[in-house]
């Protein structure tokens, strides 16, 4: 079975900083997705970059990039030029390549960025 | 545009009563996910469908139970709330984009008392 751990549950940034939140996953299998979403205070779960396993270049997405290393299971979040908008709950996920196309999620890190 | 809806956004009930949470889409999305929240922010998948007729039970057991008569609607039921039924109910669609992805509605937070 596929899991995900992410072992900060806090982190803080000061506004115009960039932080990395880690995540770790153990599976065994070769072709798989992995994601970051994130969940502001009270707000919808939205998807913030996403990774093929298959591909060694790593995702990036405006201020915010990937660092997957795939031989060590780890797949972390830079966020560069922290924005008081970013302060939210951040969830690393893994989806199996297969047709059930179900996330399992990590135990998420909340993020507080600060004036 | 095409965006996930679900209804009630907060539901405040009592213990035994029987209760219904939509959720509907306009994604054109067939695979579609229930996602129970706990007060720790730990998300389970608790039911999923492939499509029409389609149900599966998800990765946590749940008492609630679900449905899909239509591609564009997934309702969760439970029976007979209960306290421990207390958790914010996430809805969530799978397809588009590379690779494919899963998006999420605004959830339903559900406290039984």
């Amino acid at each position: 079975a596929q899991t995900v751990t992410q072992s900060q549950p806090e982190m803080s940034v000061q506004e115009a900083e960039t932080v990395t939140l880690s995540c770790t996953y153990d599976t065994s299998e070769n072709n798989y997705y992995l994601f970051w979403y994130k969940q502001p205070p009270s707000r919808q779960m939205i998807l913030v970059i996403r990774q093929e396993a298959y591909k060694q270049q790593n995702a990036t997405e405006n201020r915010f990039s990937v660092n997957f290393q795939k031989a060590a299971k780890s797949f972390s979040l830079k966020i560069s030029d922290s924005q008081l908008g970013d302060t939210a709950m951040y969830f690393c996920a893994f989806m199996k390549q297969d047709n059930t196309d179900k996330l399992i999620f990590g135990t998420g890190t909340r993020l507080q960025v600060f004036p | 545009e095409a965006d996930i809806y679900q209804t009630p956004r907060y539901l405040v009930i009592g213990t035994g009563k029987k209760i219904t949470l939509e959720c509907s889409q306009t994604m054109g999305h067939d695979k579609m996910y229930w996602y129970q929240q706990d007060p720790g922010m730990e998300l389970h998948l608790i039911h999923y469908s492939y499509g029409v007729n389609s149900t599966e039970k998800g990765d946590l057991s749940s008492e609630s139970t679900v449905s899909r008569i239509r591609t564009e609607h997934f309702p969760l039921t439970l029976e007979s709330a209960r306290p421990s039924h207390t958790s914010q109910y996430l809805c969530a669609t799978h397809g588009g984009g590379s690779p494919d992805t899963q998006y999420f509605g605004p959830g339903t937070r559900l406290t039984v008392l």
